[in-house]
């Protein structure tokens, strides 16, 4: 299974809502990612987790929160969006890159955010 | 700090045709990973080819291969027998082996396939 899932597919949400996106993978992946992306344009990256604790923030704002409960599943918080906050949230997994497993990510399709 | 550069925004070639995007990485490191992958339209982003940095061969899958050049720091993807699902974003990616999860993406190319 080189699956990762991601609810809801499409999310409205006013200024002032909180919401959360969710992403669940069973690959046995234990790096997890969540990334920004606008129209024709490449992913940018938020977060990363490794091994369930964040290794990586990207200088981005409080009003995203991520959290990871498990191994398998990664969680972003949204509270107090702004407009320009709209754009495809995507989630991958991989396998630790120092492991030799292997190294390629596995996206999930995406949550299309739109920030009214 | 390593660069990704895709220099095609946009390409187009003809159904059964062959293609080739570019794309040129700069790093100090030795070890490291190098992708393309494939985004089609409002679509999911699937992985269409890897190569490990230490390895002098080039990986093909099927109608997908690489041209890897380390010296040149040029990973090119060749596209052999065009078909019209092959219509998509196409983003070279990079990473360190030293696991630093820092994924690094070129700015992409569209590529279109016509019938």
């Amino acid at each position: 299974d080189t699956e990762v899932t991601q609810t809801p597919k499409h999310l409205v949400m006013g200024m002032t809502n909180k919401k959360s996106l969710k992403c669940e993978q069973h690959m046995g992946h234990r790096a997890m990612y969540w990334y920004k992306q606008k129209a024709k344009k490449p992913p940018e990256l938020m977060f990363v987790y490794s091994y369930e604790k964040l290794s990586i923030n990207e200088s981005v704002p409080s009003r995203f929160s991520p959290e990871c409960p498990n191994s398998s599943l990664l969680n972003l918080h949204l509270h107090a969006l702004q407009p320009e906050d709209s754009a495809l949230y995507l989630c991958a997994s991989s396998h630790d890159l120092r492991g030799g497993l292997s190294y390629e990510q596995y996206f999930g399709p995406g949550t299309r955010l739109t920030v009214t | 700090a390593q660069t990704v550069t895709q220099s095609q925004p946009e390409m187009s070639v003809q159904e059964a045709e062959t293609v080739t995007l570019s794309c040129t990485y700069d790093t100090s490191e030795s070890n490291y990973y190098l992708f393309w992958y494939k985004q089609p339209p409002s679509r999911q982003m699937i992985l269409v080819i890897r190569q490990e940095a230490y390895k002098q061969q080039n990986a093909t899958e099927n109608r997908f291969s690489v041209n890897f050049q380390k010296a040149a720091k040029s990973f090119s993807l060749k596209i052999s027998d065009s078909q019209l699902g092959d219509t998509a974003m196409y983003f070279c990616a990079f990473v360190l082996a030293s696991g630093t999860y820092k994924y690094i993406f070129g700015t992409g190319t569209r590529l279109k396939v016509l019938a």
